[in-house]
C-alpha cells in the first residue's frame, strides 16, 4: 500500500520561499514506473497541477506555466521522498498543496495517491 | 479560471442515475484519453474513480463510469447512494507534460 505524508510549514510570508516535503512509504521516488506531483487547491483557482519529477534512466522535471521560475522540484533518493520549493510567493498562493503519484511508464495525470494535504496561508 | 467546464451542480434521487460533463477543447480533452475523474469529500484529498477516459480503478463500484465524445468527457454515476454525495473533478492531459482540472461539481443525493 502505498503512502504519501506531507510535512512543512502551513504559514509563509509573502516574498518568501514556500517549501514542502512528500516521504513515500511502498513505492520509491526513483521508479521507473511512476512520476510524482504536488498539485494544489483554493477556493480562487480550484484544483492546480503545478508540477512533477520522475525517473526514467535519469531524472526529468516539467512544470505548470503559471508557476514557471518560481518552482523547483527536487527527487531525495536517500529518504525516498521529494520536495516542492516555490519562491517569491505572494497572497494568490495561499492553498492546500497536496502531492500524488501518477503510476506507470507512461504518465497519464491519473493521480492515484495522494498525500493528507497541507494549507499554507502566505500572509505577514 | 479552470480549463475545463463542468457544471456546477448536480443531483439525483437514490437508486437514480446522474451524469456529469466536462468540455474541453481539441487541445485537452479532444486531443488526448488522458481524462480522469476525482471524487472529494470535504477536508480530504481527492480520489481517483476513472482514468484514461473509462478505466476503473480496483475498489471503485462499477457504477461508475466514464467516456468522451469530442471535447467532452463524461462521468456517469447510476444508482445513487448517500455516500456518493461529494465533489467530483474531471482533469486531462493538455500537451507540453501539462495538466488541467475542471471546477468541479457537486453532487446532491437528494
Amino acid at each position: 500500500q502505498v503512502q504519501l505524508q506531507q510535512s512543512g510549514p502551513g504559514l509563509v510570508k509573502p516574498s518568501q520561499t514556500l517549501s514542502l516535503t512528500c516521504a513515500i512509504s511502498g513505492d520509491s521516488v526513483s521508479s521507473n514506473g511512476a512520476a510524482w506531483n504536488w498539485i494544489r487547491q483554493s477556493p480562487s483557482r480550484g484544483l492546480e497541477w503545478l508540477g512533477r519529477t520522475y525517473y526514467r534512466s535519469k531524472w526529468y522535471n516539467d512544470y505548470a506555466v503559471s508557476v514557471i521560475g518560481r518552482i523547483t522540484i527536487n527527487p531525495d533518493t536517500s529518504r525516498n521522498q521529494f520536495s516542492l520549493h516555490l519562491n517569491s510567493v505572494i497572497p494568490e498562493d495561499t492553498a492546500v498543496y497536496y502531492c500524488a503519484r501518477d503510476p506507470g511508464i507512461s504518465v497519464t495525470g491519473a493521480f492515484d495517491y495522494w498525500g493528507q494535504g497541507t494549507l499554507v496561508t502566505v500572509s505577514s | 479560471q479552470s480549463a475545463l467546464t463542468q457544471p456546477p451542480s448536480a443531483s439525483g434521487s437514490p437508486g437514480q442515475s446522474v451524469t456529469i460533463s466536462c468540455t474541453g477543447t481539441s487541445s485537452d480533452v479532444g486531443g488526448y484519453n488522458y481524462v480522469s475523474w476525482y471524487q472529494q469529500y470535504p477536508g480530504k484529498a481527492p480520489k481517483l474513480m476513472i482514468s484514461e477516459v473509462s478505466k476503473r480503478p480496483s475498489g471503485v463500484p462499477d457504477r461508475f463510469s466514464g467516456s468522451k465524445s469530442g471535447n467532452t468527457a463524461s462521468l456517469a454515476v447510476s444508482g445513487l447512494q448517500a455516500e456518493d454525495e461529494a465533489d467530483y473533478y474531471c482533469s486531462s492531459y493538455a500537451g507540453n507534460s501539462n495538466f488541467v482540472f475542471g471546477a468541479g461539481t457537486k453532487v446532491t443525493v437528494l
